[in-house]
Formats: C-alpha cells, structure tokens, sequence
C-alpha cells in the first residue's frame, strides 16, 4: 500500500533537547512539507521541499531544521531554541502540480515538558 | 497570498439531520479549493476538490460542496449526517501556479444520538 508513514506516534522530551520525527513515504512524490496543528489553529506551514537536497521555510520555521537527502524521506528536527513545541505534527506529501491534493500521515503528538 | 476563513469553529448537530460547514476564501486569482477531514489523533484525508467545471462537487461519505464565486464561498454539506462524521474539517486553497495549501483553522462536528 502506498502512503505516508510518521514515527513515533507519540513522543515525550525534555526542555532543551533536540527531537527528530520521521516521515517516509512510498508515493514517488517530490514534493513534501511539515505542518504544526494547535487546537484552534488549524495547519500552519513549517518547512517544505520541492526536490531532492532542497527545502523551503513555511510561515513558522524558527526553532526547527529538516533534511531532504532522498526523495521518501523529509524529517524534522525541533531543536531547543523552539519556544513552543509541544503540538502535533503532520507531514504531508504531494505532486508538484496545481490542483493535485496533499497526502498526510497520521501524524506525531510531541510533549515536551 | 490567499487566505482560509472557516466561519464556524464548532457545530453541534443531530444524527440523521442536514449539516453545512461554511468556508470563505480570499485570493486576487482564480484558485483551487478542498475540504479535508481529520478523525481523532489521525491525519487529514481528502473529501473533495474543486478545480474547475461544475461548481457543485460531490466528495467521499456523501459530502458535497459548491463553489460560488461572487460570494468566494466553498460550503460544504451532508444531507444525512452519521455519529460517524464527527470529526475536525478543514478548508483549504491553493493557486493553480502553487502547489502549496493554505488551510483554515478547522470546524469541530459533534454528531449527537
């Protein structure tokens, strides 16, 4: 089956350590991105990749770092410096035509106390 | 840039009753729309997409919505609703030269018994 995989589902940390969610996909899609939902908020953008070896910042960049050396693969680092991180994470991926719909995983719920 | 407006965060509504969930959009360019759901700690899926043509669209789980143009609208509704819908539903837009989503902040459905 082709699709979207996030791990872990849930993560815990502490305050000052850098994290690392996974997300792999099986699509062929070049495109991938990195949301942050909040209740009430709805999705806000924080990085996104066209291609291989080259990303873009979203709307909410700071505190975080990603990586795109293969075409399945996009993680996200939220380093210490991201005042905010406890949300749930998503991560989507999709072609890069106009119109073409976004294919999510099922996210990770990252607590950081 | 376009931007979402969901005018209605939560919606309340009893099973077997209509339900429509309203979305507003704003762009100096033609765009293209989608309504997603999101099921508890799950990612998003795609209900429907509008991206030209017949301005009414019909979706997966008998969701429909209609474009209105002069009201920059893209409504969506079920005639029939199940204590299954209740869920998180998201609007969302793009322009016909970026591939990227902007979403709104979501519409909590309650399907009551």
């Amino acid at each position: 089956d082709g699709g979207i995989t996030q791990s872990p589902k849930y993560l815990f940390r502490k305050e000052g350590q850098n994290v690392t969610l996974s997300c792999e996909q099986n699509l062929n899609h070049d495109a991938m991105y990195w949301y942050r939902q909040d209740p009430g908020q709805g999705l806000r953008l924080i990085y996104y990749s066209q291609i291989v070896n080259d990303f873009q910042k979203g709307d909410i960049a700071e505190g975080y770092s990603v990586s795109r050396e293969k075409k399945e693969s996009f993680p996200l680092t939220v380093t210490s410096a991201q005042k905010n991180p406890t949300a749930f994470y998503l991560c989507a991926s999709g072609s890069r035509q106009g119109g073409s719909p976004l294919h999510f995983g099922n996210g990770t719920r990252l607590t950081v106390t | 840039a376009q931007s979402v407006t969901q005018l209605d965060s939560q919606v309340p509504v009893f099973e077997e009753a209509p339900v429509e969930l309203r979305c507003n959009y704003s762009s100096s360019v033609s765009v293209y729309l989608f309504w997603y759901v999101q099921y508890p700690n799950q990612g998003l899926q795609l209900l429907l997409k509008y991206l030209s043509g017949s301005t009414l669209v019909k979706g997966i789980n008998g969701f429909e919505a209609e474009f209105n143009k002069s009201q920059t609208s893209f409504h969506l509704r079920k005639p029939s609703v199940h204590i299954s819908d209740t869920a998180e539903y998201f609007c969302a837009v793009s322009r016909p030269n970026d591939y990227k989503l902007s979403f709104g902040a979501g519409t909590t459905v309650t399907v009551r018994a």
